[in-house]
């Protein structure tokens, strides 16, 4: 079970927009950075947004964060078959057991 | 460029150790905070532990608290993780990955390629 929440699967069509969402609490999202991450069938994960709603150098703009209380959201705009791909929340949790947490990855399949 | 490259993974039995290694370039290793992350076949990322860059807090989840120890040598740009007490549930790909900041209470910047634990009799 894991701490952030995000759901198992979301589609679109190519060239579509989708959603993802991740849901935490005042100890983890609401009190610290959320950053989200790729990981490609095969690959180790990439950072994809950091801070919230910051992309790395070499991240298209077709991939937006953004934060409200306790949820995060990551945004995909002109879906393509390479962006086929787990995704996956990550924050830091200040709770007594402090430490790094990651929602249970959300699979995306570009239809 | 940011370069992480672990070693140290294979197959371990039930109550045995193993100690994972994480060489790093490309970046002043010693500023940095530094983590391990797991990945159970065909499962999620779980956040294994965290050193911090200056200060030298260190962070363990609560599965391996005791039985991990994460440590690095800035002086061979190395970070490391002893496993001991391993379990059927350490089975995972390992990556070691490097944090933005001094502090670990951020995200992850960079990725190792990770290192395969096998755990069983």
């Amino acid at each position: 079970q894991s701490v952030l929440t995000q759901p198992p699967s979301v589609s679109a069509a190519p060239g579509q927009k989708v959603t993802i969402s991740c849901s935490g609490s005042s100890s983890n999202i609401g009190n610290n950075y959320v950053s989200w991450y790729q990981q490609l069938p095969g690959a180790a994960p990439k950072l994809l947004i950091y801070e919230n709603n910051k992309r790395p150098s070499g991240i298209p703009d077709r991939f937006s964060g953004s934060k409200s209380g306790t949820s995060a959201t990551l945004g995909i705009t002109g879906l393509q078959t390479g962006d086929e791909a787990d995704y996956y929340c990550g924050t830091w949790d200040s709770s007594l057991s402090a430490g790094k947490v990651f929602g249970g990855g959300t699979k995306l399949t570009v239809l | 460029e940011v370069q992480l490259v672990e070693s140290g993974g294979g197959l371990v039995q039930p109550g045995g150790s193993l100690r994972l290694s994480c060489a790093a370039s490309g970046f002043t290793f010693s500023t940095y905070a530094m983590s391990w992350v797991r990945q159970a076949p065909g499962k999620g990322l779980e956040w294994v532990s965290s050193l911090s860059g200056s200060s030298g807090s260190t962070y363990y989840a609560d599965s391996v608290k005791g039985r991990f120890t994460i440590s690095r040598d800035n002086s061979k740009n190395t970070l490391y993780l002893q496993m001991n007490s391993l379990r059927a549930e350490d089975t995972a790909v390992y990556y070691c990955a490097k944090d933005p900041y001094s502090s670990s209470w951020y995200g992850i910047e960079y990725w190792g390629q990770g290192t395969l634990v096998t755990v069983s009799s």
